[in-house]
Formats: structure tokens, sequence, C-alpha cells
């Protein structure tokens, strides 16, 4: 596609249960990442994709978040038994090699009640 | 801590007034990226400047880098009420493994018109 796809653009949940969310890059970007924010902050790093390699989990602030991108191209963030401290956006970018200019999707706000 | 942090936190200018937004990060970097986010929601990016650069253009834009304090200048010229948007910069610092790039928690520019 011509930008990086997020859906669901908005999510609400109950506390407890297990959230998807889906991320599709711009074809033929190798580098693939998300990040989350919260109101009023900056973004956090929470995992990275490169290609073939092992991706780089590093950010990921729990057990409870899991992320997989298929054959090189959309990509899978679960969160499972969310909490209220998990509302926030999430936002993917792609970029053609490692850190290179990110192209970010619109984001999924995710609300936990 | 943050890597690239912003200053200052809020800017308020009129229509047609400049803007500067500066950025002062911890460790050596491989490049600094510049972003722009409306609504809280995507990113987008608007420059990037290397290490062994110390000043780039784009537009209305101008970036500058001092290595040697460790800080960087976003400067927007002739600023209209569009340009209100939170800014970010973004350090790519580290190298294989290691490598991350690390988003400051943004100025948030307010044009009046």
């Amino acid at each position: 596609g011509a930008g990086v796809s997020q859906s669901p653009s908005n999510k609400v949940t109950e506390k407890g249960k297990d959230v998807e969310l889906r991320c599709d890059p711009i074809s033929g970007h190798t580098a693939l990442y998300w990040y989350r924010q919260s109101l009023g902050q900056g973004l956090e790093f929470l995992i990275y994709f490169q290609g073939n390699s092992a991706p780089d989990k590093s950010g990921l602030p729990s057990d409870r978040f899991s992320a997989e991108r298929t054959g090189g191209s959309v990509s899978t963030l679960t969160i499972q038994r969310t909490q209220q401290e998990d509302s926030a956006v999430y936002l993917c970018a792609s970029s053609l090699g490692s850190y290179r200019a990110h192209t970010f999707g619109s984001g999924t706000r995710l609300t936990v009640v | 801590s943050q890597q690239g942090e912003e200053d200052p936190q809020a800017l308020s200018i009129q229509e047609g007034e400049n803007a500067t937004m500066n950025c002062s990060y911890k460790t050596s970097i491989n490049n600094l990226q510049w972003y722009r986010q409306n609504s809280g929601r995507g990113l987008v990016h608007l420059i990037l400047i290397r290490s062994n650069e110390r000043e780039k253009h784009s537009g209305r834009l101008r970036v500058t880098l001092d290595t040697s304090k460790k800080s960087s200048s976003l400067l927007i010229t002739a600023s209209r009420a569009a340009d209100t948007a939170s800014y970010f910069c973004a350090t790519d610092s580290g190298s294989g493994s290691a490598r991350q790039l690390t988003f400051g928690s943004g100025t948030q520019l307010t044009v009046l018109p």
C-alpha cells in the first residue's frame, strides 16, 4: 500500500481481555517497529523487526505483550489480560532499512475500561 | 533516562514568526531525525541529519547539529497556523544489536493566527 496501515483505529476493551493490533507496513520496507505513546508523552519503543533476523523485544513492558511478523510483512501486536495502564496509542512504523526514516501509521487508540 | 530531550516543552508564537526547538542528547549518534505529530496520531518524518553534517534545509525547515554539544535545533521560518503540532527529535545511536532510535517527549508548538 501507499502508507502504513493500522487496524483498528480505536479499540475499547474490558480489563482482562486480550487484544490484537494489526500493522500493514509499506511494501518493500524490511524494518517494522511498534511504539506506544501515552497521552501527551513521547514514544516508548516496544519491538523491532528487521528482515528475517530475530526481533528486538527489549522494549516490551511485560510478558503479556508479544508481537509477530508473518512473511516479513504484516505484524500483529498482542496484549494479553489487558490492564488499565495499557491504555495508550499504539503506533507502528516501517522503514527501508534499519533505523532509516520511519513512516508511521495513524495508530490504534486502545482504551482499557 | 531519555536520550533526546526537547526544549521547550511548549511554545506559542504568532503566525509569521520563527519557531526554534532544541533537542539535547547524551550519547554519540549515527543520525538525528525530526518528526511532527498532529492530534496525537501518526508521526510524519521531517528531516534526517547525519552525525557528520552540521546543517540541513528543507523548505521552511532548518536543522542544525552540534555533536560537540550533543544538541540539535529545528527552526521553522515564517510559521503558519498549520504548523501547530508536536515536534519530536529522535536519536539513532548504538550499533549492531544495540542500535536503537529513541524519541524525546516533544515540543508542543502553537502558532496563533
